[in-house]
């Protein structure tokens, strides 16, 4: 099974600010045959389901805002949120769909000062 | 609108058995992957369970295989997991949702499954 180090466990940052969030993937989640990373982001408020915010490690889904950036390729993968904002108030996770089982990231829980 | 809805959760002895259903609408049900994600009280998401277009491929994690079936019926719509011989490690909230990390991405709202005695 791919395991998936996620970190920080949890982050507490002002409005405006920037945050980052990693993701390590005990195998690479590049695919030979598109050349696509197989890494997503979802993002979790309070109370709600998951929300997906990137695919293929970088690619944002339809409306999320661009301050949600992707980045990172084979093992080493990164979740940026440039400019903070209150609504962000969430839990984070990576996953990995390169193969079954599919595998999620620990979480990181975002908290906004 | 697009709508996931998911029934059949409750309090379940060990070792009994459950069947969650999801009713999907606004959407072409049958031109997606579907799975089956679980979240333990204030744990994180994990994946149970995937099914195929035409439910013709299913996965499962290791944890549940030969305990869970995930099916589907395109007719109707509608996305099941019939979870036997359940373990209090089942404990958790159920999502329906689309086949993960793609677009598009559908969520129900979840289910809870409590496994007690």
């Amino acid at each position: 099974d791919i395991v998936m180090t996620q970190s920080p466990f949890s982050l507490a940052v002002s409005e405006g600010e920037m945050v980052t969030i990693n993701c390590k993937s005990s195998q690479s989640l590049l695919s030979s045959g598109n050349q696509k990373n197989y890494l997503a982001w979802y993002q979790q408020k309070p109370g709600q389901s998951p929300k997906l915010l990137i695919y293929y490690a970088s690619t944002r889904q339809s409306g999320v805002p661009d301050r949600f950036i992707g980045s990172g390729s084979g093992t080493d993968f990164t979740l940026t949120i440039s400019d903070v904002q209150a609504e962000d108030l969430a839990d984070y996770y990576c996953l990995q769909h390169y193969s079954s089982p599919l595998t999620f990231g620990s979480g990181t829980k975002l908290e906004i000062k | 609108e697009v709508q996931l809805v998911e029934s059949g959760g409750g309090l379940v002895q060990p070792g009994r058995s459950l069947k969650l259903s999801c009713a999907a609408s606004g959407f072409t049900f049958s031109d997606y992957y579907m799975a089956w994600v679980r979240q333990a009280p204030t744990k994180g998401l994990e994946w149970v369970a995937s099914i195929s277009y035409d439910g013709g491929s299913t996965y499962y994690r290791d944890s549940v295989k030969g305990r869970f079936t995930i099916s589907r019926d395109n007719a109707k719509s509608s996305l099941y997991l019939q979870m036997d011989s359940l373990r209090s490690e089942d404990t958790a909230t159920y999502y329906c949702t689309t086949d993960l990390g793609w677009e598009p991405d559908y969520w129900g709202q979840g289910v809870m499954v409590t496994v007690s005695s």
